[in-house]
């Protein structure tokens, strides 16, 4: 069984861009969650999406917006970046049914750099 | 949900030797988990244990939860170079579907 694939693996942009990352999980995993970790903030939470419909939402500004399409393949997008967006971008997949005792299983990541 | 605080924040042990890592959190849980991160990767579920439960093994690792003090730890026996990573713990309530994590202790095994 494949992996959560996560692509592109880095990724470089200027302020005021916009970027989109994308989310391939596990086949048969229908949640995907997204976190942006930095080594200031850590590990945070974007959102959660189930069955095409966000489940979940963590503190971030709306530049930050994420889709999920019927496949649940996952997008996520940062609209006029800032350098402060700079980070490691992961996404993980679960099955979302059986919420409460369900593992994540994380992809590589997209390192983002902002310049 | 709620975030878990690991301690310490960094450990430097030799090969061979034990790793033990601490995990506190705040309200009751349905559930704590454990994951790996090597540098600049994602994630790896280590384990899960139950808020019934206060032992749990797999292989090198073993976890216990004392949910009276609301607390848990991580041990690596026998630690390996291959174990250098960044440990976080993740503990879940139940009620929502999302895990925080913490700022993680950060693992170094020298040969």
């Amino acid at each position: 069984k494949a992996g959560v694939t996560q692509t592109p693996r880095y990724l470089i942009k200027t302020r005021g861009q916009q970027v989109t990352l994308s989310c391939s999980p596990i086949s048969g995993h229908r949640s995907v969650s997204w976190y942006q970790q930095t080594p200031g903030q850590g590990l945070q939470f974007l959102f959660e999406y189930f069955s095409e419909t966000q489940r979940n939402k963590g503190n971030f500004p709306g530049r930050f917006s994420g889709r999920q399409f019927s496949n649940s393949r996952s997008e996520m997008n940062v609209s006029t970046l800032e350098l402060g967006d700079s980070a490691l971008y992961l996404c993980a997949s679960s099955t979302g049914q059986a919420w409460a005792n369900e593992k994540l299983f994380f992809g590589s990541g997209t390192q983002l750099s902002v310049l | 949900s709620q975030q878990g605080e690991e301690d310490p924040q960094a450990l430097s042990i030799q090969e061979g030797e034990n790793a033990t890592m601490n995990c506190s959190y705040k309200t009751s849980i349905n559930n704590l988990q454990w994951y790996r991160q090597n540098s600049g990767r994602g994630l790896v579920h280590l384990i899960l244990i139950r808020s019934n439960e206060r032992e749990k093994h797999s292989g090198r690792l073993r976890v216990t939860l004392d949910t009276s003090k609301k607390s848990s730890s991580l041990l690596i026996t026998a630690s390996r170079a291959a174990d250098t990573a960044s440990y976080f713990c993740a503990p879940h309530t139940g009620t929502a579907s999302k895990l925080t994590f913490g700022t993680g202790t950060r693992l170094q095994v020298t040969l």
